[in-house]
């Protein structure tokens, strides 16, 4: 079976902590992404990556980074979190090759990673 | 870039056929249709996806208009399983993959 996991379900950390997200992959696919999930808003796109040490900005990057060291593995860091990044963060992968990332194929979802920032 | 419009929600009896519809009038010839699903406290869920033809899978099938403006994800017996939000979603050659709010399903026993 086809599997996206994240680190954490849940996690609480203080405003100005520095914050690691992960997400592992086990289907040897060469996108993955993380997007944020708030109500009304629907997935926003953070970052993406279609290979191992590259990544592209999606559409809300500011204040966040991210770090893909081995093709399973993507990292979301907030550098100095804050209250309005409290959010569910979702990580995904694709196996379409090349920088066409979720365009002609599956996505494959984790589970989520419900982020407070008090 | 392209985005899709899709009612708010939609209620179904359970057992009859749903017809969820989705607007797309901005797509380019390149852009893909896909559906995804989600139900509370979990990530999205593949549905089914296309590019020009109908597509038939196992969970569903996919109806695209002859000018690709808009489709429709066909569930053909709704089950108390299905109840869950649907995102009628383009992705484009950039990586763009723009998720709206989506279609919230409600299936009545």
């Amino acid at each position: 079976d086809v599997k996206v996991t994240q680190s954490s379900r849940y996690l609480v950390k203080r405003t100005g902590e520095k914050v690691f997200l992960e997400c592992v992959q086990d289907m040897d696919h060469e996108n993955m992404f993380w997007y944020r999930q708030d109500p009304g808003l629907g997935l926003r796109l953070i970052y993406f990556s279609y290979d191992v040490k590259m990544k592209e900005k999606g559409d809300i990057p500011e204040g966040y980074s991210v770090s893909r060291e081995k093709k399973e593995r993507f990292s979301l860091i907030l550098e100095s979190a804050s209250t309005n990044q409290t959010s569910m963060y979702l990580c995904a992968s694709s196996g379409w090759p090349g920088r066409q990332g979720l365009a002609g194929s599956p996505g494959f979802f984790g589970p989520g990673t419900r982020l407070t920032v008090l | 870039d392209a985005k899709t419009t899709q009612p708010n929600s939609m209620e179904s009896n359970e057992e009859e056929p749903v017809h969820l519809p989705c607007n797309h009038s901005t797509i380019s010839g390149t852009d893909y249709i896909h559906w995804y699903r989600q139900l509370p406290s979990q990530g999205p869920e593949y549905v089914i996806h296309g590019l020009t033809s109908n597509v038939n899978n196992r969970m569903a099938s996919l109806a695209i208009a002859e000018d690709r403006k808009s489709s429709t994800l066909i569930l053909h017996r709704a089950t108390l399983r299905d109840a869950a939000v649907y995102y009628c979603i383009l992705s484009n050659t950039g990586n763009q993959f723009y998720f709206g709010t989506g279609t919230s399903l409600t299936v009545i026993p």
